[in-house]
């Protein structure tokens, strides 16, 4: 079955370094991928996502690249913010998948200090 | 905007409990689902449905059903709450296109004591 692998945070970073999150996923279709940010007391919200090989998605300064060679979509910020501390998750959607189902990585904690 | 929302923030309820958490989106999307998030285990489907009176079983159904009487609204219903059920609940909506992102409810928070 399709399965998405997240690094374990927590991930702790100064204001203004260079944020990598890694993301590689299974499936047995062609998925389509998300990244999910969780800001606290609240629901998750769509980050960015792409459709395809080599897509590139790209929001509030993250971007992520659909590598299918790699099966990965690792989630990059070049200066984060003390704003971007949140639970981040991937996930993917499989055209195979039945009702056209998400699947979560278990999601990492990113905390930003000033 | 898309708006789901849940119809409670916090719950509290005891061993045995017939529990309703409800969902509302107002953006007539066919699919709706209900997830629950733990620590350490990310986001779990519960039960999702793709039409009115429809419903299709998650990953942990079990302890669980859920009511579609109408396109908007989607219940979990927890026959006897148990204390392993304590847990934030999250419902998501979906439009039928394939791609389509979750929009997803601030979340309900359910303590059983």
């Amino acid at each position: 079955g399709d399965s998405v692998t997240q690094m374990e945070g927590p991930v702790t970073l100064s204001e203004e370094a260079c944020l990598t999150i890694n993301c590689t996923y299974t499936a047995t279709g062609y998925p389509s991928l998300f990244w999910y940010v969780q800001y606290p007391g609240e629901g998750l919200q769509l980050l960015l996502k792409a459709t395809k090989a080599d897509d590139k998605g790209s929001n509030k300064g993250f971007e992520a690249t659909y590598r299918k060679e790699t099966t990965s979509f690792h989630l990059e910020k070049g200066s984060v913010q003390v704003s971007d501390s949140a639970v981040y998750f991937c996930a993917l959607s499989d055209q195979d998948n039945a009702g056209n189902m998400l699947t979560f990585g278990g999601g990492t904690r990113l905390m930003v200090k000033p | 905007d898309v708006k789901v929302t849940q119809s409670s923030r916090y719950l509290v309820k005891r061993t045995g409990e017939k529990v309703f958490l409800e969902c509302v989106q107002d953006m007539d999307h066919e699919n709706m689902f209900w997830y629950r998030q733990d620590p350490g285990l990310g986001l779990r489907l519960i039960y999702f449905s793709y039409d009115v009176k429809m419903k299709e079983k998650g990953d942990i159904p079990e302890g669980y059903s859920v009511s579609r009487e109408k396109k908007e609204r989607f219940s979990l219903i927890l026959e006897s709450a148990s204390t392993n059920q304590t847990s934030m609940y999250l419902c998501a909506s979906r439009v039928d296109i394939r791609n389509s992102p979750l929009h997803f409810g601030n979340g309900t928070r359910l303590t059983v004591t």
